[in-house]
């Protein structure tokens, strides 16, 4: 079956713009979660949502980085007057929802703020 | 608070031979732990995982990693490295396996 998908697959944008990020997760998983992922770096947690609603936002920044899954399956990433820093790959992944279950991760969107 | 480290940016192995990918973390409970695999241009694909139980678990690609709760490590073996194994490799944490926290990755490169 199809895995998780993200689009744009690129994304190039000036720096104040806003730009949105979607993620398709798999069929029938309640569990839709976003990373951001910095050269050189691991992942980083930005938020996980339990069906429509955001069980746990913690990681996000700042109040520039919203995201939204209003029916439970596919959900965007938003983020306002885009920075330099902002720079990276967002990485979507989607679990089944139980505790422990396998996160299955997308290609990811790599963001270039110029 | 959560973390991980893997103390090796990149790790250089010839094909054929053993490898060891280091992980400690530190978190208060017993954690679940995961091993995921990145390859260029790929997504982050789950090797293995360990909840409860056995320590040592076994994985796909014939990867393993034994939890040690006394050195808080959860080091990734491999007995015969192949040179499709080249990649980046990262260790992870998590209360209940959700909200995951990351080390920041070894680079495997296998040399023929």
């Amino acid at each position: 079956g199809a895995g998780v998908s993200q689009t744009p697959s690129n994304k190039v944008t000036e720096k104040g713009k806003y730009v949105e990020l979607r993620c398709d997760p798999i069929s029938g998983h309640t569990a839709l979660y976003w990373y951001r992922q910095s050269l050189g770096q691991g992942p980083e947690f930005l938020i996980y949502f339990q069906g429509t609603g955001a069980a746990d936002d913690s990681g996000l920044p700042n109040d520039r980085f919203f995201a939204v899954r209003p029916e439970g399956s596919v959900s965007t990433l938003k983020i306002q007057r885009t920075e330099r820093g902002d720079s990276a790959v967002y990485l979507c992944a989607s679990s089944l929802g139980l505790a422990g279950d396998e996160q299955y991760f997308g290609p990811g969107t790599r963001l270039t703020v110029t | 608070a959560q973390s991980v480290t893997q103390p090796d940016i990149h790790i250089t192995v010839s094909e054929g031979a053993s490898l060891e990918l280091r992980c400690n973390y530190s978190y208060g409970a017993t954690p679940y732990l995961f091993w995921y695999v990145q390859s260029p241009g790929q997504g982050l694909q789950l090797l293995l995982k360990y909840f409860s139980g056995d320590t040592l678990v076994q994985g796909i690609k014939g990867f393993e990693a034994e939890f040690k709760r006394s050195q808080s490590s959860f080091n990734l073996r491999k007995p015969s490295v192949h040179w499709s194994d080249a990649a980046e490799y990262f260790c992870a944490v998590g209360e209940y396996g959700n909200k995951l926290v990351f080390g920041a990755g070894t680079i495997l490169r296998v040399k023929s």
